[in-house]
């Protein structure tokens, strides 16, 4: 089974400076790896899969890059409204999709 | 616009049973793969289940292997998931996702549903 390891736990940063969101896989996933952002008391979001391509109506501020094991969300300009857990989600070796443990964004 | 719709959640005690259902609409059901992801209270997502399109192929993540059956109605666009032999630590908010595009496995989930707690506690 892949783990995949989310850094940091939690996050804090002011409106407008840039998030950096890792995901490590334990093995190499090629490109299929997903990330979801998931609000208090909602269901996850799609955000990016393939590793780098948004998902319909993210704004571009979102973007994701890596392969292999190696993985990283950005938000470019961070908005108050991007409170959120981020998970990523592997597909490459399966079963389980497994989910990392996700990064706690906070806005100062 | 694609709508999933969960229900069947709800107390049960420790070895008991439960039938979760995933009303779909606004896609061709038939199409897409359909999952399963679980939510313990305080923790993060779980993967539970995966079923193809047509029903043909599904997986499990070990921890519900033999009690858990996922299966789909095309006919009524229903995706189900039968809980057996519940334990404690299947409390959680169980989400329905669609596959994202016709691939299959599909590598991601592009609709959720807002879930539905099930409970197991004597």
């Amino acid at each position: 089974e892949i783990v995949l390891t989310q850094s940091p736990a939690t996050l804090s940063l002011s409106p407008g400076e840039r998030a950096t969101l890792s995901c490590r896989a334990s093995q190499s996933v090629g490109t299929s790896l997903a990330w979801y952002q998931q609000k208090p008391g909602q269901a996850p979001r799609l955000l990016i899969y393939d590793a780098s391509n948004r998902a319909t109506g993210i704004p571009a501020r979102f973007s994701g890059s890596g392969s292999g094991t190696d993985f990283t969300l950005t938000i470019s300009s961070l908005e108050p409204e991007d409170i959120a857990v981020y998970y990523c989600q592997q597909r490459t070796n399966w079963p389980p999709f497994t989910f990392g443990q996700g990064t706690r964004l906070e806005i100062k | 616009e694609v709508q999933l719709v969960e229900s069947g959640g709800g107390l049960v005690q420790p070895g008991g049973s439960l039938r979760l259902s995933c009303a779909a609409s606004g896609f061709t059901f038939e199409y897409y793969s359909m999952s399963w992801v679980r939510q313990a209270p305080g923790k993060g997502l779980e993967w539970v289940s995966v079923i193809s399109g047509n029903g043909a192929s599904s997986y499990y993540t070990d921890s519900v292997k033999a009690r858990f059956i996922i299966s789909r109605d095309n006919s009524k666009s229903t995706l189900f998931l039968q809980m057996n032999r519940l334990r404690a630590e299947d409390t959680a908010v169980y989400f329905c996702a669609k596959g994202r595009g016709t691939r299959w496995p599909a590598t991601s989930d592009d609709s959720w549903g807002q879930g539905t707690l099930v409970t197991v506690s004597s």
